[in-house]
């Protein structure tokens, strides 16, 4: 089955700065890569996702992109803000299949 | 549409009791997955139902843990003789369609946090 690995598991910036957070999958047949923040004592909500037939996708302050060859995706945040601080968990799924999380990162953006 | 709705908020067991766990879905969603989230740790797949169907429960312990989806009512996740590592969040999530289709968005609950004494 799928196996997500996300790095890093923690993650550090200051107020203002880019924070990239990177995952790889092992099913080649995944073709949906959402990511999900959650905040603490809170449900994991969607904040952007990208389909295999897509390298990049961008929305405001977000962005993620895909490498199928590599079988590696990222989600890049622009301009961190406080509010910004979550965990972050990349997924991946395959048609007929189920979605498989990474561990998850730890951001924390200082102000 | 009130969402992914997860009762009980909190739930305290003592070991050897029995824990329910109940998830309804979205309206208008028929696929429901349950995860295991162990404090600072990530969201692990145990369970994904369809109404009255199992499709895949390789994630979920062979052994006092089951999950159903009736076709009326909502989703239960049952977990017999409850130990201490059985405590963690469990979070329900339903899909419109079967992954693959046009909208394969998760859409989560806020969850059920399960202490075992």
């Amino acid at each position: 089955g799928e196996n997500v690995e996300q790095h890093p598991s923690t993650l550090s910036v200051q107020e203002g700065d880019s924070a990239v957070i990177k995952c790889t999958y092992s099913d080649s047949a995944s073709n949906y890569f959402p990511w999900y923040k959650q905040e603490l004592g809170k449900r994991p909500q969607l904040i952007i996702d990208i389909r295999s037939n897509v390298g990049e996708k961008k929305d405001q302050r977000i962005a993620v992109t895909l490498n199928k060859t590599a079988k590696h995706f990222s989600l890049h945040i622009t301009e961190t803000q406080p509010e910004d601080s979550a965990v972050y968990f990349c997924a991946a799924s395959a048609n007929n299949n189920d979605m498989r999380f990474g561990a998850g990162t730890r951001l924390t953006v200082k102000p | 549409n009130a969402g992914v709705m997860q009762n009980p908020r909190h739930l305290v067991r003592r070991r050897g009791q029995e824990a329910r766990l109940r998830c309804s879905p979205m309206k208008g969603h028929s696929h429901v997955y349950w995860y295991r989230q162990l404090p600072e740790e990530g969201l692990k797949f145990m369970v994904y139902l369809q109404k009255e169907n199992i499709i895949d429960e390789s994630g979920m312990p062979k052994e006092r843990f089951s999950a159903e989806f009736p076709k009326e009512g909502p989703s239960i996740l049952r977990i017999q003789q409850v130990v201490r590592g059985d405590s963690a969040a469990y979070f329900c999530a339903s899909s419109p369609f079967k992954f693959g289709g046009a909208d394969e968005k998760l859409f989560f609950g806020s969850g059920t946090q399960l202490s075992v004494l």
